[in-house]
């Protein structure tokens, strides 16, 4: 069964240093989502991609984070400076469509010290 | 108002015992519903997509009230197994925040 890869599982990181979460989507799929998440909460949206394109990136702390997928399959986000408040899981999801189900992968759980 | 709520819970049943969930949501051009299913820090996992006719899976049942604007997940005979985070997915037509989360309803099936 294919799955969404991303890598690392986790990260520690001290604050003020630089980090960066890869995601592989599903083959095919050509929408990509990075949501984060805390614990006890729901997953919300940072930003989603169709194709190589920013479809919503609305929600996305563009002072300090950044997204790319640059050929349209695999994708990076990028956090700098990482602050406390950054600590969280951060989950990569694709779809075939939008608005069709979204498959997520394991996800990062990143914790800022 | 939130977009997508869910009561939190939890629910705590005992094994055999039929639970349900609702959810509501507030953009009446809502076009897409799901349920996942997430454990303890891990990934949500898709649990059934939710269709105007309702969709049935098993133990698991859930309904669309567009009227209403609310969705239900409704899970008969509870097993362990079924102790998760049950979280509520509305899409929108315009593609942008194409999958809202609700906070999710934990539920805890008890021996």
């Amino acid at each position: 069964e294919a799955e969404v890869a991303q890598s690392p599982r986790y990260k520690i990181t001290e604050k003020s240093q630089a980090v960066a979460f890869w995601c592989d989507p599903i083959s095919g799929h050509a929408t990509l989502y990075w949501y984060r998440q805390i614990l006890g909460q729901g997953p919300e949206l940072l930003v989603q991609f169709q194709d190589e394109s920013v479809v919503d990136d609305s929600q996305l702390p563009k002072d300090r984070f950044s997204a790319e997928r640059l050929k349209g399959v695999d994708s990076t986000l990028k956090i700098q400076p990482a602050e406390l408040g950054d600590s969280a899981m951060y989950l990569c999801a694709s779809s075939r469509h939008k608005n069709t189900e979204a498959f997520f992968g394991q996800g990062t759980r990143l914790t800022v010290v | 108002r939130k977009e997508v709520e869910q009561d939190p819970g939890p629910f705590n049943v005992p094994e055999g015992a039929t639970v349900a969930f609702n959810c509501t949501y507030s953009n009446s051009a809502s076009q897409s519903f799901f349920w996942y299913r997430q454990d303890c820090r891990k990934e949500p996992k898709l649990l059934m997509s939710v269709y105007s006719s309702g969709n049935e899976d098993g133990r698991f049942t859930a309904q669309l009230n567009r009227a209403s604007q609310y969705i239900s997940l409704l899970i008969r005979d509870s097993k362990l197994s079924d102790s998760a985070t049950y979280l509520c997915v509305v899409t929108m037509d315009t593609g942008r925040r194409a999958l809202t989360f609700g906070s999710g309803t934990r539920l805890q099936v008890q021996p």
